[in-house]
């Protein structure tokens, strides 16, 4: 298996931008997790699905942020507009129906500028 | 995934030596722990598990301690080799739901 699929691995963007993440968890899993990593916070938890549906978004900062799974093997996360401070890299992390072993994906590194 | 910069923890070892990572957790109803390692410019990468109803877990050159009275856990690493200099996180998920809650990680550096 090729394991969680992120793109972009890196986005450059200027404020006020639309961004769109990119995942394809990892085939068969039925959780996918978005994660934001920054010095200052560390790993934190925005929004997870269960079957395609979303479960929790209590992380998901901001109306900016939105995500969508469409299917089961393939989910964005979009920032309409984006913010410098919105500047992080972000991973996708999916599992199994025993969703304590979460596999991340290499991850996507934003700059908003 | 560049993960965390100038103000994690340092744990400093000798090639060879074992290494002790360690972590608190707070909260008393978490029932299951995972470590995971992230070299830089990857997603973190698990490592072992451990559940509540154990307090030790063995695996290839690491072994888990969780003593649930002080709510500590550790991650033992013996014969630390160079391809084990990473951040280490520690993270929670209690029996209510369905969320892990991470650590704030420690940086390993092995030296030649």
């Amino acid at each position: 298996d090729a394991g969680v699929i992120q793109s972009p691995r890196h986005e450059v963007t200027e404020m006020g931008q639309e961004v769109t993440l990119r995942c394809k968890p990892i085939s068969g899993h039925d959780y996918l997790f978005w994660y934001r990593q920054t010095m200052m916070r560390g790993l934190e938890l925005l929004i997870y699905f269960n079957n395609n549906v979303p479960i929790d978004d209590s992380g998901m900062p901001e109306d900016r942020f939105s995500a969508k799974m469409p299917n089961a093997s393939f989910s964005t996360l979009k920032i309409q507009p984006s913010e410098p401070r919105d500047s992080a890299v972000y991973f996708c992390a999916s599992s199994f129906v025993v969703i304590e072993t979460q596999y991340f994906g290499p991850g996507t590194r934003l700059l908003v500028l | 995934g560049e993960s965390v910069g100038l103000h994690l923890p340092t744990l400093s070892v000798q090639e060879g030596d074992n290494s002790i990572i360690n972590c608190a957790y707070s909260n008393s109803a978490s029932d299951y722990f995972i470590w995971y390692k992230q070299e830089s410019g990857k997603g973190p990468q698990f490592i072992i598990d451990i559940r509540s109803n154990m307090d030790k877990r063995q695996g290839q050159r690491v072994t888990v301690l969780l003593n649930k009275t002080v709510k500590h856990l550790s991650l033992q690493i013996a014969a630390t080799q160079p391809g084990d200099s990473a951040v280490y996180f520690c993270a929670e998920k209690n029996n209510a739901g369905n969320m892990l809650t991470f650590g704030g990680g420690t940086r390993l550096m092995v030296k030649p």
